[in-house]
């Protein structure tokens, strides 16, 4: 059971735009610290897509952003595409823990 | 080119050692936290360990608490993972990942290894 509580599955058709939910706590995201928010596509490495809540690196399009409200967050995503097909964690700190939290992943299905 | 590269995986048998080290090059490696994530096959990520640029800043997981070391040699760019008394739970494959903030003990993950596969049996 992960601390941050993700959806196990999300999916969306082409040009289609799809959220991703992150619920948290007090001891984590309502507690201020920030969410970053990862890709996975299989086989690879996790990739940063948006960091401090809703930070693009370079490089990361913006049909990618992020939100966080209260003790969750939010990853949007528009204009899908057939690439966009992978697993997606957010991050976070929690101060119960003392350690870094990740949610359980979500898998997009582009349809 | 930033890169880390993980070494030291491999097949090992409940109890016994395993000592894993990532390799940093492409960035000044001593200015930045740097953090073990494992994942196995199939299942999410797990954040197992983290020390600060300085090394005064350590954090483990519940898990692995009293059983894994992170340290890390600055004068050589690398960061390291003592793994003792090994459980057949402790089979993941084992990235080593680079904070993004300088000099931060914790932020975002910018950048990641490819990671090295531990197998815990007997």
């Amino acid at each position: 059971q992960s601390v941050l509580t993700q959806p196990p599955s999300v999916s969306g058709a082409p040009g289609q735009r799809v959220t991703i939910s992150c619920t948290g706590s007090s001891s984590n995201i309502g507690a201020g610290y920030d969410v970053h928010w990862y890709q996975q596509l299989p086989g690879t490495a996790p990739k940063l897509l948006i960091y401090g809540n809703s930070n693009r690196p370079s490089g990361i399009p913006d049909r990618f952003s992020g939100s966080k409200s209260d003790t969750s967050a939010s990853l949007a995503i528009t204009g899908l595409q057939a690439e966009d097909e992978a697993d997606y964690y957010c991050q976070s700190y929690d101060s119960s823990l003392s350690g870094v939290v990740f949610g359980g992943g979500t898998k997009l299905t582009v349809l | 080119e930033v890169q880390l590269v993980e070494s030291g995986g491999g097949l090992v048998q409940p109890g016994r050692s395993l000592r894993l080290s990532c390799a940093a090059s492409g960035f000044t490696f001593d200015d930045y936290a740097m953090h073990w994530v494992r994942q196995v096959p199939g299942k999410g990520l797990e954040w197992v360990s983290g020390i600060s640029w300085n090394s005064g800043t350590i954090d483990y997981a519940d898990s692995v608490k009293g059983r894994f070391t992170i340290s890390r040699d600055n004068a050589k760019n690398s960061l390291y993972l003592q793994m003792n008394s090994l459980r057949a739970e402790d089979t993941a494959l084992y990235f080593c990942a680079k904070n993004s903030r300088y000099r931060d003990p914790i932020d975002a993950f910018d950048i990641w290894g490819q990671g090295t596969m531990v197998t815990v049996s007997s």
